[in-house]
């Protein structure tokens, strides 16, 4: 099956530096996720990017779909970015089942 | 609107006992799956239903798993014989389409924890 690959795993910031988080996986994809999840546990929607570049304020995106990765930029960090980034693909050709990589754990530092 | 909501948001039961975990989708929404969390993982699909019918159920784990979605809305995971290694966080997603895009949005999670 597809491996989904996210680095680094762990990540410490102080507050206001920038930070690119990477996802690499190994097939063709028709979808691909970003998720932040809070210390409650839910999953908030970053972006749905399965090929180019958007952008969301601090957060920007760009997924090159022929190279078979993303990458999730967060700029000018907060405190409050803090918690684990997630990465999730679904398989061109199957059923629209998410696969998540093991995610990024992020921690700002006042 | 109002996003997925799921209940209970913790369940502690006795290993051996059985479980409903119960899923409320986005309105309108026609798509709807399950994942499993551990600590410290990543979420892993489980069921995907499109209307009423389970279109994909290849990652439930055993046959004590079984999901239903009767009106094509609300959907229950349903575990039987419950055992410690069933212990995780159950995630409900919904998406508006089963058709490209499928961008799916995430429900609180039931925390379920067999003793």
């Amino acid at each position: 099956g597809i491996q989904v690959e996210q680095s680094p795993p762990d990540l410490i910031l102080q507050e206001g530096a920038n930070s690119t988080l990477r996802c690499n996986f190994s097939d063709s994809v028709n979808n691909l996720q970003w998720f932040h999840q809070n210390p409650w546990g839910q999953l908030i929607n970053l972006f749905y990017i399965p090929s180019g570049t958007k952008q969301n304020g601090r957060l920007s995106a760009t997924t090159v779909a022929t190279e078979r990765y993303s990458l999730l930029y967060i700029s000018s960090s907060q405190t409050t970015d803090s918690g684990v980034y997630f990465c999730a693909v679904v398989v061109s050709g199957n059923t629209g089942k998410l696969i998540f990589g093991q995610g990024t754990t992020l921690q700002v530092k006042p | 609107g109002a996003g997925v909501s799921q209940t209970p948001s913790n369940k502690v039961t006795e290993k051996g006992k059985y479980v409903e975990l119960r899923c409320d989708p986005i309105s309108g929404h026609t798509a709807l799956y399950w994942y499993r969390q551990s600590l410290g993982q990543g979420p892993e699909f489980l069921i995907y239903f499109q209307g009423t019918g389970a279109a994909d159920d290849s990652g439930l784990p055993n046959d004590r798993f079984f999901a239903v979605r009767p009106e094509g809305s609300v959907s229950t995971l349903k575990i039987q014989r419950t055992e410690r290694g069933d212990s995780a966080v159950y995630l409900c997603a919904s998406s508006l389409t089963h058709a490209s895009p499928y961008e799916q949005y995430f429900g609180p999670g039931t925390r379920l924890t067999v003793t």
